[in-house]
């Protein structure tokens, strides 16, 4: 079975820096992986969609790259801004077409 | 509809009680799958259709749980003899196809509480 590790599992920063999260995943037979973000009491609100043939997605201030051969994705989070604070889901699509989530890394960026 | 729409968006239940959850997916989306999340936990995935069939309920937590799609539409997740340890939130996505090239669009979830 898939397993989806995020780390770390909380983040504290000042404003204005640059982060990076990291999403690892024990088997590499994925479709896509997807990073999502939710804020408290809301649903998932997608951010990036790597699929399995790209190495890296960027959208605004984040850039997410996949490396399928080591199990690794990271989201880069530039010049962070305390509206980035949420909890950042990593997920990835096997070939059963279901969703393997982390257990995310909760972001506060702080004024 | 322009997002997927769950109803209702909070629910509080007496233990014992049923209780039915809706996930209206994005037009013209064929995949639908519900997941929930148990405070300080991670995502659960539950089941999983394609259309109307359900290739995979291999998440149920029990047999008092059950699902339904009609139409290749709508889905409701019923809860029978529901228990404290069913409190959680329930999120259901969409996606045109399963699989390959497709991202999935999530509600904003129905938080039930068993009390």
């Amino acid at each position: 079975k898939q397993e989806v590790t995020q780390i770390p599992a909380a983040l504290s920063v000042p404003e204005g820096e640059n982060l990076v999260l990291n999403c690892s995943f024990t088997d590499s037979a994925i479709y896509n992986l997807q990073w999502f973000r939710q804020d408290p009491g809301k649903g998932l609100t997608s951010l990036l969609l790597i699929q399995s043939s790209q190495r890296e997605q960027t959208s605004g201030r984040l850039n997410a790259s996949l490396d399928k051969s080591s199990g690794r994705s990271t989201l880069y989070i530039a010049a962070s801004q305390p509206g980035d604070s949420a909890t950042y889901l990593c997920a990835v699509i096997g070939t059963g077409n279901q969703f393997y989530f982390g257990t995310g890394t909760s972001l506060t960026v702080i004024p | 509809g322009a997002g997927v729409s769950q109803s209702p968006s909070n629910k509080v239940t007496e233990k014992g009680k049923d209780v039915e959850l809706r996930c209206d997916p994005i037009s013209g989306h064929t995949a639908l799958y519900w997941y929930r999340q148990s405070l300080g936990q991670g995502l659960e995935f539950l089941i999983y259709f394609q259309g109307n069939s359900a290739p995979d309920k291999s998440g149920l937590p029990s047999d008092r749980f059950s699902a339904e799609r009609t139409g290749g539409s709508v889905s409701t997740l019923t809860i029978q003899r529901t228990q404290q340890e069913d409190s959680a939130v329930y999120l259901c996505a969409s996606s045109l196809a399963p699989g390959v090239n497709y991202g999935y669009t999530f509600g904003s979830g129905t938080r039930l509480t068993v009390v």
